[in-house]
């Protein structure tokens, strides 16, 4: 089983509806949850991080930790054109190690 | 707002010759990382750099890579004798401190091209 595991898409979506992104994970360890986004040929941008379970907002974006089910989710709310990117989830969190583990992203595309 | 700069964006290169990519983290930011991501693949860690030294490394980053701060604003990913495996986007990164809870910027990557 993959550590981290990450839908590729692409995804297609109408400008103004709600994406939901997800992760799956293996390592029930992981502390730490990061949201990335990523334009073509630019770096990772992060969006979120969360500390653990729970949710988190920030805007038009939520991001979700399901711990028990080692689950993470970003919500996109009234998605825009602009949103057209790739999505990465990123853990880190593990002993002895501050490295991320990234996902291999979902590529999303808001259609106007 | 503070950014990470890496150059040059493009590298092509031969099989066997050395590179150097460079990167400049944001000035107050002490932790520096390089990952890459091979097409189509994830974005994997290679090394972190803390106080002058290497304070994590990777499988991947074997005796053909090493990293310098050579002065107070540069950051550098030397690969000694590239193979054409090594073509990827390379990301340079730079945080505040070390943790999930203080999140990485990263530049806007090299791609390297080994032919």
């Amino acid at each position: 089983q993959k550590e981290v595991e990450q839908d590729p898409g692409p995804l297609s979506v109408p400008e103004g509806a709600i994406v939901s992104l997800n992760c799956t994970y293996s390592n029930s360890a992981f502390q730490y949850f990061m949201w990335y986004r990523q334009y073509s040929r630019k770096g990772p941008e992060l969006l979120m991080y969360t500390y653990s379970s729970g949710n988190k907002e920030d805007g038009r974006f939520t991001a979700q930790v399901d711990k028990s089910s080692k689950y993470i989710s970003l919500f996109i709310r009234d998605s825009q054109p602009s949103d057209s990117a790739t999505y990465l989830c990123a853990m880190s969190g593990l002993s002895g190690t501050y490295k991320y583990i990234f996902g291999t992203g979902t590529r999303l595309k808001v259609l106007a | 707002e503070p950014e990470v700069t890496q150059t040059p964006s493009h590298q092509v290169t031969q099989m066997g010759q050395e590179v150097i990519l460079r990167c400049v983290p944001i000035s107050n930011h002490l932790y520096f990382y390089w990952y890459r991501q091979i097409l189509g693949q994830k974005v994997e860690f290679l090394v972190s750099f803390y106080n002058n030294e290497i304070s994590e490394k990777s499988e991947i980053f074997d005796d053909q890579f090493s990293v310098e701060r050579p002065d107070g604003s540069n950051f550098t990913l030397k690969i000694r004798s590239t193979k054409l495996e090594d073509s990827a986007m390379y990301f340079c990164a730079s945080s505040e401190g070390q943790g999930g809870n203080y999140g990485y910027t990263f530049g806007s990557g090299t791609r390297l091209t080994v032919v």
